[in-house]
């Protein structure tokens, strides 16, 4: 089955405690992103990915960082965890063909930073 | 960043009323994309839209391409209770070889019993 997995779907953590969320997709897919949702602003690019080893920042990067080894995992990285951080964070996937571009979502990571 | 009009923020609406809502953008877009969201999960595309005055149906659902591929409306039929969530429309702007997806703030739809 086609999909992408992020994990751990649910995290609370304190202030500066550095964390990984990982996402991975079984698609073979070149290019993945991140996004974090909050309410009333919709969904919002982080960091995304167009190959291995090719990262760039979406719009709202600071304190985040990504990196991509290999096709299939984009992890996200929070060094030093901020409140302002907390959020819902999905990772996405996209299979591109010829004129056509269609965005599969993971379930979802909700982080609260105290 | 950019982000998409995307209107109305909510809609209450009573079961088996149409539903319509809409996105428009200053920017051209070479795809139009709507997403629905249920609580707790991730966005499920529903519709995708790549050509100018493309007209796409899927089930009770029928979406449209703005001829200035600025705006992109959305419409759902007869609403049933499981039509509740966020509606998201996103749109997909192709810069050199590189391309970014624009996203509206979303609709809420809620249906009273």
């Amino acid at each position: 089955e086609a999909q992408v997995t992020q994990n751990p779907r649910y995290l609370i953590t304190v202030t500066g405690k550095k964390l990984t969320v990982t996402c991975s997709q079984n698609m073979n897919h070149e290019y993945m992103s991140w996004y974090r949702q909050d309410p009333g602003l919709g969904l919002r690019q982080i960091y995304y990915s167009m190959n291995v080893e090719v990262t760039d920042k979406g719009d709202v990067p600071e304190g985040y960082k990504v990196s991509r080894k290999e096709k299939r995992n984009f992890p996200l990285i929070l060094e030093s965890p901020s409140p302002n951080q907390t959020s819902l964070y999905f990772c996405a996937s996209t299979h591109r063909t010829s004129g056509t571009d269609t965005q599969y979502f993971g379930p979802g990571t909700r982080l609260t930073v105290l | 960043g950019q982000q998409l009009n995307q209107s109305p923020q909510s809609m209450f609406i009573q079961e088996g009323e149409d539903v319509s809502m809409n996105c428009t953008s200053s920017s051209i877009f070479n795809t139009w994309l709507w997403y629905k969201q249920d609580p707790g999960e991730g966005p499920v595309l529903l519709i995708a839209l790549y050509k100018a005055g493309e007209l796409t149906s899927n089930g009770r659902l029928t979406a449209q391409f703005g001829i200035t591929r600025k705006d992109s409306f959305l419409n759902i039929s007869a609403s049933i209770p499981s039509d509740v969530g966020i509606y998201f429309c996103a749109g997909l702007a192709h810069m050199d070889s590189n391309y970014q997806l624009i996203w509206g703030a979303g609709t809420k739809l809620i249906i009273k019993p």
